[in-house]
């Protein structure tokens, strides 16, 4: 069974483009959550998608957006980057039901320069 | 108050002896408790789940949980320098549209 696919791997942008961000749940899977990893904030949890619909949102700015297609994959967007946006994104998904466990793609790690 | 709480560390144990980890968190209505293991410049691996009371052992690992001090642990036994890595804990809620929330985990230093 393929794990969570998250793609690019690496992308450097400059502050004030945009940038999107894809991941592919584990087969089966419908929860897709992503989080922000900054040496400074742990994991921060952005959102979370299950059957194409944001569930639960974290304290993020509305430049932050995703979306989930009726496959499950997922989508992150994030416009008008700030200097501070660069971090590793971490997609996870999760099977349905309670109590469930995440399962982590290898992430994409965004330098904002 | 942060939802979940660890030690940043480093904590440093010599091989072979036991690692000791430590969680608490706030929301009395956390009902799963994750342990995932993060290596440098590497994403999160999911090593231990628990979910009631007690004791859990798979391995080197045992997780710990006491719902009534809101307290959750992992013990590594004969620590190898493999294990040194960055140990996130985590829960999440009683439904099933509950979001896990992290701790900023525990970097673990294993000695030789």
């Amino acid at each position: 069974k393929a794990g969570v696919t998250q793609t690019p791997r690496y992308l450097i942008k400059t502050r004030g483009q945009q940038v999107t961000l894809s991941c592919s749940p584990i087969s089966g899977h419908r929860s897709v959550s992503w989080y922000q990893q900054t040496p400074g904030q742990g994991l921060q949890f952005l959102f979370e998608y299950f059957s194409e619909t944001q569930r639960n949102k974290g304290n993020f700015p509305g430049r932050f957006s995703g979306r989930q297609f009726s496959n499950s994959r997922s989508e992150m967007n994030v416009s008008t980057l700030e200097l501070g946006d660069s971090a590793l994104y971490l997609c996870a998904s999760r099977p349905q039901g309670a109590l469930t466990e995440a399962f982590f793609g290898q992430g994409t790690r965004l330098t904002v320069v | 108050q942060k939802e979940v709480e660890q030690n940043s560390g480093p904590l440093s144990v010599p091989e072979g002896a036991i690692a000791s980890l430590n969680c608490t968190y706030s929301d009395r209505v956390s009902q799963s408790f994750f342990w995932y293991r993060q290596y440098s410049g590497k994403s999160p691996e999911l090593i231990m789940s628990i979910y009631s009371n007690g004791d859990k052992e798979d391995g080197r690992f045992t997780a710990q949980l006491n719902k009534a001090s809101q307290y959750v642990s992992l013990l590594i036994r004969d620590s190898q320098p493999s294990d040194s890595a960055t140990y996130l804990c985590a829960t999440t809620g009683y439904s099933s549209a509950s979001k896990i929330i992290f701790g900023s985990g525990t970097r673990l230093s294993i000695r030789p």
